[in-house]
């Protein structure tokens, strides 16, 4: 089963606008990944944030993790049309494995 | 090669044929996993090998879902009678670190989409 939710589910923007999506998981975790996957293609890796680190940058991206609400948020900012995709968090904890959210599908129009 | 290599990209099978999937991960990745991806959906975990061994299998459906790493590089996940329930994108990641004690990040290939008519 899915371990954390995205939210929202979909989310359209204009180009140069900041998006903001929100992910909560279930279980303690020891590390939390953001992952964006393109139609039909693989998912490629974003960022890492550790589970005593509150706040990442990582150029246009800013990840924040809120391990008292089990929640974590990813800012992408000055948003660009390449940037339409599906974002992913996974949590990463004592298990052998990261466990996906069921990903939030951003829309950047022209 | 450079990235995680997986074919057959498409595969479409009748309902009962048995299909093997194949997955060629990064040089010197000693963890590799097999995820199975529903349409609108988030990846889902199936089983993760470090180097040969097959350390967790939790995810596998069913025993007609079988996975393999003989020699602790190049893995197949085969599966038997397959059903429509089936039908999925089968997702192979690896990663240099080792799993659960070290964290990392996963490599993705492109997935194998299966088709069971």
């Amino acid at each position: 089963s899915q371990q954390g939710e995205e939210d929202p589910q979909a989310l359209s923007i204009q180009e140069g606008e900041n998006a903001t999506m929100n992910c909560s998981y279930k279980t303690s975790i020891n590390n939390l990944q953001w992952y964006r996957q393109n139609s039909g293609r693989g998912l490629v890796h974003l960022i890492l944030i550790r589970s005593n680190e509150r706040e990442k940058h990582s150029g246009r991206l800013r990840v924040t993790l809120d391990t008292s609400k089990k929640s974590s948020s990813l800012l992408i900012t000055a948003s660009r049309a390449a940037d339409t995709a599906s974002y992913f968090c996974a949590a990463g904890g004592t298990a052998s494995k990261l466990t996906f959210g069921t990903g939030t599908r951003l829309q950047v129009t022209l | 090669g450079a990235g995680v290599s997986q074919s057959p990209r498409y595969k479409v099978a009748k309902r009962g044929q048995d299909v093997a999937l194949r997955c060629d991960p990064i040089s010197g990745h000693v963890s590799l996993f097999w995820y199975q991806q529903a349409l609108g959906q988030g990846p889902e975990f199936l089983t993760y090998f470090q180097n040969e061994a097959q350390l967790d299998k939790s995810g596998l459906p069913s025993d007609r879902f079988f996975a393999e790493r003989p020699e602790g590089s190049v893995s197949t996940l085969k599966i038997q009678r397959t059903q429509q329930e089936d039908s999925a994108v089968y997702l192979c990641a690896s990663s240099l670190a080792r799993f659960p004690f070290n964290t990392g990040e996963l490599f993705f290939g492109e997935g194998s989409r299966l088709t069971v008519l």
